[in-house]
């Protein structure tokens, strides 16, 4: 089954505690992405990346970490993570064979920083 | 930047009842995507266009380049229908998608 798997799900941590979300998919797609989801603002691209090794910075970078060095996973590291970062982030994979192509989606990872 | 607004934000309708979601954006897009996000968080995704309509089952997702607007039509509207859309484009000279902040539609039996 085709699928984008995050974990956790839910993290509840503490002010500047090193924390890594995990993201991996099976499709074997070139293009990953992470954003944030928050009221009234809606989903944020935090950071993307077109294949291995070649990452670049969305609409909301500051803060985050990412890395790519195998094509199927693509982790989100929060190096210090702030209040500020409480939020609902999701994971998301496409094939860039052209830009005209499905994503899919994580079920998501409710991060809590206290 | 590109600037993607829905509307409505929210829509509460009957069972049955025909409904749509409008989706415009400010720049030239390659790709425009309609998502569903459902109360439990998930997200999925429903359409992905670059011109014209396409239909699966009740819904209907239509497409004008020129005008730079989407609709989402829902026939014969369901509860199960019930949670928040999302439009989100990805325009032609970027890797980068940008997202309208979603309709939530509740459908009452």
């Amino acid at each position: 089954e085709a699928q984008v798997t995050q974990n956790p799900r839910y993290l509840i941590t503490v002010t500047g505690k090193k924390l890594t979300v995990t993201c991996s998919q099976n499709m074997n797609h070139e293009y990953m992405s992470w954003y944030r989801q928050d009221p009234g603002l809606g989903l944020r691209q935090i950071y993307y990346s077109m294949n291995v090794e070649v990452t670049d910075k969305g609409d909301v970078p500051e803060g985050y970490k990412v890395s790519r060095k195998e094509k199927r996973n693509f982790p989100l590291i929060l190096e210090s993570p702030s209040p500020n970062q409480t939020s609902l982030y999701f994971c998301a994979s496409s094939s860039t064979g052209t830009y005209t192509t499905e994503a899919f989606f994580g079920q998501g990872t409710r991060l809590t920083v206290v | 930047k590109n600037e993607v607004e829905q509307s409505p934000q929210n829509l509460t309708a009957q069972e049955g009842e025909f409904i749509t979601i409008n989706c415009s954006y400010s720049v030239g897009i390659s790709a425009l995507h309609w998502l569903q996000q459902h109360p439990g968080g998930g997200i999925v995704s429903l359409f992905m266009l670059s011109s014209g309509k396409k239909k699966h089952g009740r819904l209907i997702a239509t497409i004008n380049i020129q005008e730079k607007h989407s609709s989402l039509h829902i026939t014969a509207s369901h509860p199960r229908d019930s949670a928040v859309y999302i439009c989100a484009v990805r325009w032609g000279g970027g890797n980068q998608f940008y997202f309208g902040t979603g309709t939530s539609l509740t459908v009452i039996p």
